[in-house]
């Protein structure tokens, strides 16, 4: 069993709706999540980070962690063709290593 | 500002070649790091650099050679490459405050062709 676990989709949605992306982990030491979101070719860009279970919310993004699930999310409202993209969840016990999710490839039909 | 830039953006190198890839950033964070990525995969850790000093080699083979002159800057050499290690060679940096490390924030990559 991987340490964590990301659906890699693809996920096709229309212009407009809302993206929810979801990573499962089973190590408890995690105590950093972040997302990231790749374009093709392209360096990943830090999206949003947290240290602790809640939301999160930065414009059209929000970031959910359950730690007593072991569960984070990351929701896209108003979703935009520039959003296609692949999201990387990555997840930190403090000791320099990540540990990235497969990525899930997103595309959002204009 | 968070930007770590690379270069250069893309290399193309025979195997008996000797290159280097560079990394800067001016974001005052004190630990560095390489990543390789190939296509469709995440980011694999290769080296991790914390106060200017090599403190993970995830097992990395010799003929790469990280390098950190400065708590801004962190060089890759390459030597006697392999075709399997064409990829997209990543750096990236995270803040260190006390004991702990935080999120960590990507270059644009530079694409390595060894042929």
């Amino acid at each position: 069993q991987k340490e964590v676990e990301q659906d890699p989709g693809p996920l096709s949605v229309p212009e407009g709706a809302i993206v929810s992306l979801n990573c499962t982990y089973s190590n408890s030491a995690f105590q950093y999540f972040m997302w990231y979101r790749q374009y093709s070719r392209k360096g990943p860009e830090l999206l949003m980070y947290t240290y602790s279970s809640g939301n999160k919310e930065d414009g059209r993004f929000t970031a959910q962690v359950d730690k007593s699930s072991k569960y984070i999310s990351l929701f896209i409202r108003d979703s935009q063709p520039s959003d296609s993209a692949t999201y990387l969840c990555a997840m930190s016990a403090n000791d320099y290593k990540l540990s990235f999710g497969a990525g899930t490839t997103v595309t959002v039909r204009a | 500002d968070t930007e770590v830039t690379q270069t250069p953006k893309h290399l193309v190198m025979g195997m008996t070649n000797k290159k280097s890839l560079k990394c800067e950033q001016h974001m005052g964070h004190r630990a560095m790091y390489w990543y390789k990525q190939k296509a469709k995969k995440p980011p694999e850790l290769m080296f991790v650099y914390s106060y200017e000093k090599l403190s993970i080699n995830e097992s990395v083979p010799s003929r790469f050679s990280p390098e950190c002159p400065n708590s801004s800057l962190l060089n890759l050499h390459l030597h006697a490459l392999q075709p399997e290690d064409s990829a997209l060679y990543l750096c990236a940096s995270s803040p260190i405050l006390g004991d702990f490390t935080y999120e960590q924030y990507f270059g644009p990559g530079t694409r390595l062709t060894v042929t």
